[in-house]
């Protein structure tokens, strides 16, 4: 199976700030790299696909990058709705596997 | 506007069954692959089973080879996850979730709420 590792695990930031956020495959993935957001009481919502591409509907100042082993989603500027906890998923090859998360909190 | 409302979750003891139903509305159901992703208390989150559009092909994760059956019914626009021969690491939310697949990707692109199964004696 593959192996999707997050970090942080947790992060405190500021309404404002760049958040930047680090998913790691142990193999290569291409760009099967998803990013999910997480809040409670709510159902999950896509955020990004394919890597880079934003889902309909998802605010611009979420973006994510990368190819092959290594990936990151960034929100440029931190807004109060944000707060959360992110998913990364791979869906390159079965199982289908995600990373264990990332807490954003209020700092 | 896709929605997906689960049901069918509940308290059952180690050993039991349970069904879990989504119905599905606001997209066209039977061109879609459906998805069953779960999430243990605390934990994060973890892939079930799909089963495409025409129901020919399901694939489901490891530890519920055997145990577990998606199934899928067009006409009520509705999924399922027959779940047999249950065990206390069984225990979780279980998301119905569409999946969307596309030339160079695949992803879940909207999920329901999510039922609660607890397997507990």
């Amino acid at each position: 199976d593959i192996q999707m590792t997050q970090s942080p695990s947790s992060l405190s930031a500021s309404v404002g700030d760049r958040v930047t956020i680090t998913c790691r495959a142990s193999q290569t993935i291409s760009r099967y790299l998803n990013w999910y957001q997480q809040k409670p009481g709510k159902a999950l919502k896509s955020l990004i696909y394919g890597g880079s591409n934003l889902q309909s509907g998802v605010p611009s100042r979420f973006s994510g990058s990368g190819s092959g082993t290594d990936f990151t989603l960034t929100i440029s500027s931190l807004e109060p709705e944000d707060f959360a906890t992110y998913y990364c998923q791979q869906s390159y090859s079965g199982p289908w596997t995600f990373g264990q998360g990332t807490r954003v909190e209020i700092k | 506007e896709v929605e997906l409302v689960e049901s069918g979750g509940g308290l059952v003891q180690p050993g039991g069954s349970l069904r879990l139903s989504c119905a599905a509305s606001g997209f066209t159901f039977y061109n879609y692959w459906m998805t069953w992703v779960r999430q243990a208390p605390g934990k994060g989150l973890q892939w079930v089973a799909n089963i495409n559009h025409n129901a020919i092909e399901q694939y489901y994760v490891d530890p519920v080879k055997g145990r577990f059956t998606i199934s899928r019914d067009d006409a009520k626009n509705s999924v399922y996850l027959q779940m047999n021969s249950l065990r206390v690491e069984d225990t979780a939310v279980y998301y119905c979730v569409r999946l969307r697949f596309g030339s160079t990707t695949n992803y879940f692109d909207y999920w329901g709420q999510g039922t609660l199964v607890t397997v507990s004696s």
